[in-house]
Formats: structure tokens, sequence, C-alpha cells
């Protein structure tokens, strides 16, 4: 099972900052939190990814909470092409068997 | 150049066929995935292999088996096809270092069993 939860979907004004929240209380100290999104029809596309300190990147940005258990990805300007289901994930097992369990993830609607 | 692909983009049989999917990375990764993403839109992992070797196998029917004849490709052969086996199957690959697991997909074949 995935180790997060997210608001089933969201909606967002084309031009505005799309705020996506995910809760994972049960992450370990060394796992990595990862988003992805996947727009419709399309492979699943990596988006960032981080420990313990905020991260940013030509695509977004990652704020985790000081007590990692949960974290915002911030679209700072979304615009329509950025309509799709957004995953949160924390690696599940350990070891050669770890691996990325996605959940339902969010769908972002961004509105024109 | 496409760092994952894989083929055919869209596969329609008949139930009881047998039939592959191929998939090829050149992105120089260790691990490769395949992924299975139902109606539902629940992306569920099946398979993973490591240069070569089965790592993971998320009790998925023996009916799949999956072929990683090198580091760089890993194929889906699916047996007596059923009607429940229509899904999308995404291909990844990643390169593990110091706990980050960082998966570039594929496009998805759309496999329809009629």
């Amino acid at each position: 099972d995935a180790k997060t939860t997210q608001p089933p979907s969201m909606d967002c004004a084309e031009g505005r900052a799309a705020n996506l929240p995910c809760n994972h209380s049960t992450i370990s100290g060394n796992e990595y939190v990862y988003w992805y999104r996947q727009i419709h029809s399309q492979g699943p596309q990596y988006i960032i990814h981080g420990l313990k300190n905020n991260e940013t990147n030509e695509m977004a940005s990652l704020i985790i909470t000081e007590d990692r258990k949960s974290s915002t990805l911030i679209l700072p300007h979304a615009t329509l092409r950025d309509t799709a289901v957004y995953y949160c994930i924390v690696r599940v097992g350990g070891g050669a068997t770890n691996k990325l369990i996605f959940g339902t993830g969010t769908l972002l609607a961004v509105q024109p | 150049d496409t760092a994952v692909s894989q083929t055919p983009k869209y596969l329609v049989t008949q139930m009881g066929n047998d039939k592959s999917i191929k998939c090829e990375q050149n992105l120089g990764h260790d691990t490769m995935y395949w992924y299975k993403q139902d109606s539902k839109k629940f992306l569920k992992i099946m398979f993973s292999y490591n240069n070569k070797e089965l790592i993971i196998n998320e009790t998925v029917p023996n009916r799949f088996s999956p072929k990683s004849p090198d580091k760089a490709h890993l194929n889906l052969h699916i047996n007596s096809l059923e009607l429940g086996d229509s899904a999308v199957y995404f291909c990844a690959s990643s390169q593990d270092k110091g706990g980050e697991k960082k998966l570039f997909f594929g496009s998805g074949t759309q496999l329809s069993v009629l």
C-alpha cells in the first residue's frame, strides 16, 4: 500500500500558484519524498524529490515540513498543460527490493 | 532521443493468445520495471530487474514472464491472455543511488484483449 495520502482533486486558476499537499506521517528518517505527474494518456513524469530540505527545480518547488510528516508541491505559475494527476510517493521496503508505490494521487485541474 | 521506449504502443488481441511487449532504455540505468495501470487508473508495480536479475515479482500470475537479455532491455511476454489483462503497461528504469530512486517511464502500451 502507498504510504501517502493526498486530496483526490484540486482546482487552480491559470497563472496562479498550485499548492498540492501530501501527508506521509509514517515516513522513515532516510526515505525520500518523490513527486510525479501523469498527463492524460502519457507515462508518469518525474517532477522533484527531497529528503529534508526544501528543493526547487525548473518545474516546481518542494516544501517538506520540519517533522517530515507532510510536504507540499508548488507549481508557481500553473498553465493549462499542468492539468494532470500528481502523485506523492514514499519508497516502500528496503535494500534491493525497495519500490515506489503509486497511490491514487491528486487530479489537478487548471482552469482558464 | 527517447530515453525509455516501448513497442508496440497499441496491442489488440483475442483471448487466449500470447503476446510480447518490448522495452529499451538508453539511459545506462541498472534497474528496469514493469508497471500496470488498469481502467481505474491505479498504477501497480509488477516486476523489477537489476542488472538482468529479477528483484521484485509482485505476485503476478505466471502467465506473465519478463525477460531481460541485457540491462538495457526488459521485455514482457504474456501467455493465454485474459480479458482482465486489458490495461496500459508502462516500462520504467532508474539508477538507484544512495537511497534515491528516480524513475523514468516509457509512454505505455495499451493492451486490449477481446
